[in-house]
């Protein structure tokens, strides 16, 4: 059964622009959340979706944004790019009951010059 | 904010023997669960314990959970050059409204195992 599937890998963009990167959550999976990777902060929540909801957000101002689709299917979009944004950007699913295992994508490695 | 906290940040064994990692969490959790990152890949998930649960075995994985001292250990036994990676410990918030899945990591630890 294939994995959670994050696009793209890898990604160049220049302050000020904008990105959007997609993920694909296991099949069957409905929760989908958001991570980014820095080597300063460590792993820190970004979002959390179900049922093309947000049920939970983290501490990131609003040019971080999210949606799910109702194929489970998610995007996250980073508006007016910053260099400290330059992360992995990493991808989480499951099936929302108690106790299941989270399962994370390969990432989305974003540099920002 | 990071909630867990693993022990040792780094550990440097040769092949064959066993790796122990602690992590110390600060709030009450329903579930820990750890996982290993290659550099530069994602997460890969190894092993997910219950809040009622006290140990659990996967393997050459053992892992235990102390809710009282909020603690849990990893213990990778005859290890090996492939287990060489970082290690995470990652909580979620046992009494979030709405039952958010939202984890809560630790920095890592970097595991070098030497061949």
């Amino acid at each position: 059964k294939a994995g959670v599937t994050q696009t793209p890998r890898y990604l160049i963009k220049t302050r000020g622009q904008q990105v959007t990167l997609s993920c694909s959550p296991i099949s069957g999976h409905r929760s989908v959340s958001w991570y980014q990777q820095t080597p300063g902060q460590g792993l820190q929540f970004l979002f959390e979706y179900f049922s093309e909801t947000q049920r939970n957000k983290g501490n990131f101002p609003g040019r971080f944004s999210g949606r799910q689709f109702s194929n489970s299917r998610s995007e996250m979009n980073v508006s007016t790019l910053e260099l400290g944004d330059s992360a992995l950007y990493l991808c989480a699913s499951s099936r929302l009951n108690p106790g299941n295992t989270i399962y994370f994508g390969e990432g989305s490695w974003l540099t920002v010059v | 904010s990071q909630q867990g906290e693993e022990d040792p940040q780094a550990l440097s064994i040769q092949e064959g023997e066993n790796a122990t990692m602690n992590c110390s969490y600060k709030t009450s959790i329903n579930n820990l669960q750890w996982y290993r990152q290659n550099s530069g890949r994602g997460l890969v998930h190894l092993i997910l314990i219950r809040s009622n649960e006290r140990e659990k075995h996967s393997g050459r994985l053992r892992v235990t959970l102390d809710t009282s001292k909020k603690s849990s250990s990893l213990l990778i036994t005859a290890s090996r050059a492939a287990d060489t990676a970082s290690y995470f410990c990652a909580t979620d918030e046992a009494f979030f409204q709405g039952g958010s899945e939202k984890l809560v990591f630790g920095k890592g630890m970097k595991l070098t195992v030497n061949p």
